[in-house]
């Protein structure tokens, strides 16, 4: 069946690039979502990709999708103390159905 | 202001009683959806609906029941919640296009059954 997975964690410092991972198994994926969720929020769409493009770059965003590898990324650059929350990867196939990864806790520090 | 909203916010409540956590969104949206959030394991869909009187399961759909009367609101109804059913729930909805574009979600309700 259709799986994503992420890492639980990521620790970085504040000013440093952050890089978010997710794997995928539907190849069929249509579009691949990166979701933030802010402790007790409900969750936010950050960005989406396409399953045809590469990459995507919004503002600090930038996401990179391997459709080979079925591996998708996300790079926020220069991270903030505001950036803590945990990322979701999602993905859906024709459908408005979400496919949720575990979620990545990220933890920026001064 | 779109939003989709969820009532309550908190609920704490004994095994049996019967519950349910109201969803409305203002976008006349034709699909809406419930997920559950457990740790370790993100979000998965208990039941959707693609528009109105139109309602299937998800992937974790036992234990709960929807309706899907009116286009703005989609209940979720736990007719004997049990402690399994302690979770994060959140109520989305979107238009119906192939790729599900984006998907607006409310800002949860967090469940305790004890």
């Amino acid at each position: 069946g259709e799986d994503v997975e992420q890492s639980l964690f990521l620790s970085v410092r504040e000013g440093d690039s952050s890089v978010i991972n997710c794997t995928y198994t539907d190849s069929s994926s249509t579009y691949l979502y990166w979701y933030k969720q802010e402790p007790g929020a409900g969750l936010q769409l950050l960005t989406y990709i396409f399953s045809n493009m590469d990459m995507k770059q919004d503002q600090r965003l930038t996401v990179l999708l391997n459709k080979k590898d079925k591996h998708l990324s996300l790079r926020i650059a220069d991270t903030q103390t505001g950036d803590s929350a945990i990322y979701f990867c999602a993905e859906t196939h024709n459908t408005d159905k979400l496919i949720f990864g575990t979620g990545t806790r990220l933890q920026v520090f001064p | 202001e779109a939003q989709v909203t969820q009532n309550p916010r908190y609920l704490i409540t004994v095994t049996g009683k019967k519950l349910t956590v109201t969803c409305s969104q203002n976008m006349n949206h034709e699909y809406m959806s419930w997920y559950r959030q457990d740790p370790g394991l993100g979000l998965r869909q208990i039941y959707y609906s693609m528009n109105v009187e139109v309602t299937d399961k998800g992937d974790v759909p036992e234990g709960y029941k929807v309706s899907r009367k009116e286009k703005r609101n989609f209940p979720l109804i736990l007719e004997s919640p049990s402690p399994n059913q302690t979770s994060l729930y959140f109520c989305a909805s979107s238009l119906h296009l192939a790729g599900g574009y984006e998907q607006y979600f409310g800002p949860g309700t967090r469940l305790t059954v004890t």
